[in-house]
């Protein structure tokens, strides 16, 4: 069990610039989340994906956010046209869904900054 | 109202005292709890979970759920400086995701 991996861990990038980010869960874990993180407040729920199907995407994320999980491994998060407001840590999750518990595990995060 | 609410500190305590986290959560279907750890610019890292009402013990650390309440805290004993940091309650309710809060900064000084 090597744990969630996410890769870059740092992006600096300018506005409107797009970017991609990717994240490996733990092997066997059938879920994936997103979340972002801005200083000073807790982790806020981006998307989540069972195997392949993305289950739920939060209203606060703009058309601009686009993420996938193609073959229920692997998922990238793409930010297209970035802004200022996007600077922020996003954190990649896993978990695997067994009866009712789904106990998460975080990944290191990738730091953006956009100027 | 918040949906998770959490004192967001600093709670400072002397080395070897006891450190208590709070946090009330504002959905009565919430069915899983959770306590992460963070260091700064660091990401969370799981420190307990918990179901049912009551308390829970992992080594030095208490998770204490009551449902009617809407309650869950969080007991460190023992503390050392090395547990200095920001402490994030987490709720998942009847949707998946983990709604958290703003966590609380725990400073023990030796």
């Amino acid at each position: 069990d090597t744990g969630v991996s996410q890769d870059p861990r740092h992006k600096i990038t300018k506005r409107g610039q797009n970017v991609t980010f990717r994240c490996d869960p733990i092997s066997e874990h059938n879920r994936l989340y997103w979340y972002r993180q801005t200083l000073g407040q807790g982790p806020e729920f981006l998307t989540y994906f069972q195997n392949e199907a993305q289950l739920e995407k939060s209203r606060l994320l703009s058309d601009r956010f686009s993420a996938e999980r193609p073959k229920g491994s692997f998922s990238t998060l793409e930010i297209q046209r970035t802004e200022q407001g996007d600077s922020a840590m996003y954190l990649c999750a896993s978990s695997l869904v067994a009866g009712s518990t789904d106990t998460q595990y975080f990944g290191p995060g990738t730091r953006l900054t956009v100027l | 109202q918040k949906e998770v609410e959490q004192n967001s500190g600093p709670l400072s305590v002397p080395e070897g005292a006891i450190a208590s986290l709070n946090c009330t959560y504002s959905d009565r279907g919430s069915q899983s709890f959770f306590w992460y750890r963070q260091y700064s610019g660091k990401s969370p890292e799981l420190i307990m979970s918990i179901y049912s009402n009551g308390d829970k013990e992992d080594g030095r650390f208490t998770a204490q759920l009551n449902k009617a309440s809407q309650y869950v805290s969080l007991l460190i004993r023992d503390s050392q400086p090395s547990d200095s940091a920001t402490y994030l309650c987490a709720v998942n309710g009847n949707t998946d995701k983990l709604i958290f809060g703003t966590g609380t900064r725990l400073q023990v000084f030796p």
